[in-house]
């Protein structure tokens, strides 16, 4: 596996369920996101971990609740999700920011997630 | 806050003719990046090209370029010699140049190139 890969690639789940996302990434990267990509809105970013240690959270549901257990993997669990929490999740990671300049974020082919 | 723009919601293009996209943001700061990313039917966004504020030059990176207007804080993107592979949603986005991880993207241009 290269890059950034996200499984699963769709997932369907009622609101009382409980699932997971998983994202991991091949490239020696530090920082890894979750973004949410929903329908006729801008990419918005809801989590960023540098160093496994979470240094952004957008206001986002208690419902999301991120995991980081090392710089390679990064998880999304789901639990009591709305309708209107149906998007596409990407993850993306990059070199940490602590360096001066521009670290690019690579990303991965994201999880379609339905909730009915 | 900063704000990203894309008033084109859908665009087309015949293959090997050129297209502009149009994209304008609203930033207080003077250091910044921007970033045209391509995310084609596969989903995997892809960056297609980046332009420091500080730099007065155009980023080029072969049939991509962009015309970049500072003071009009506009940020167009120019795709020369369309390809088939070309047909993607293309989001502009804005980051700060230091001190920050968050890309702040607009809600995207669907590309269409047209054989």
């Amino acid at each position: 596996e290269t890059g950034v890969t996200q499984t699963p690639r769709h997932l369907v789940m009622g609101m009382t369920n409980k699932k997971s996302l998983k994202c991991e990434q091949h490239l020696g990267h530090n920082a890894m996101y979750w973004y949410k990509q929903s329908a006729k809105k801008p990419l918005e970013l809801m989590f960023v971990y540098n160093f496994k240690e979470q240094t952004e959270n957008n206001s986002v549901p208690s419902r999301f609740s991120p995991e980081c257990p090392n710089s390679s993997h990064l998880f999304l669990h789901l639990h009591t999700l709305q309708p209107e929490d149906s998007a596409l999740y990407l993850c993306a990671s990059s070199q940490d920011r602590r360096t001066s300049g521009y670290n690019e974020q690579f990303f991965g082919p994201g999880t379609r997630l339905t909730v009915l | 806050a900063q704000t990203v723009t894309q008033s084109q919601p859908e665009m087309s293009v015949q293959e090997a003719e050129t297209v502009t996209l149009s994209c304008t943001y609203d930033t207080s700061e003077s250091n910044y990046y921007l970033f045209w990313y391509k995310q084609p039917p596969s989903r995997q966004m892809i960056l297609v090209i980046r332009q420091e504020a500080y730099k007065q030059q155009n980023a080029t990176e072969n049939r991509f370029s962009v015309n970049f207007q500072k003071a009009a804080k506009s940020f167009s993107l120019k795709i020369s010699d369309s390809q088939l592979g070309d047909t993607a949603m293309y989001f502009c986005a804005f980051m700060f140049r230091a001190g920050s991880y968050q890309l702040t993207f607009g809600k995207g241009t669907k590309l269409s190139v047209i054989p």
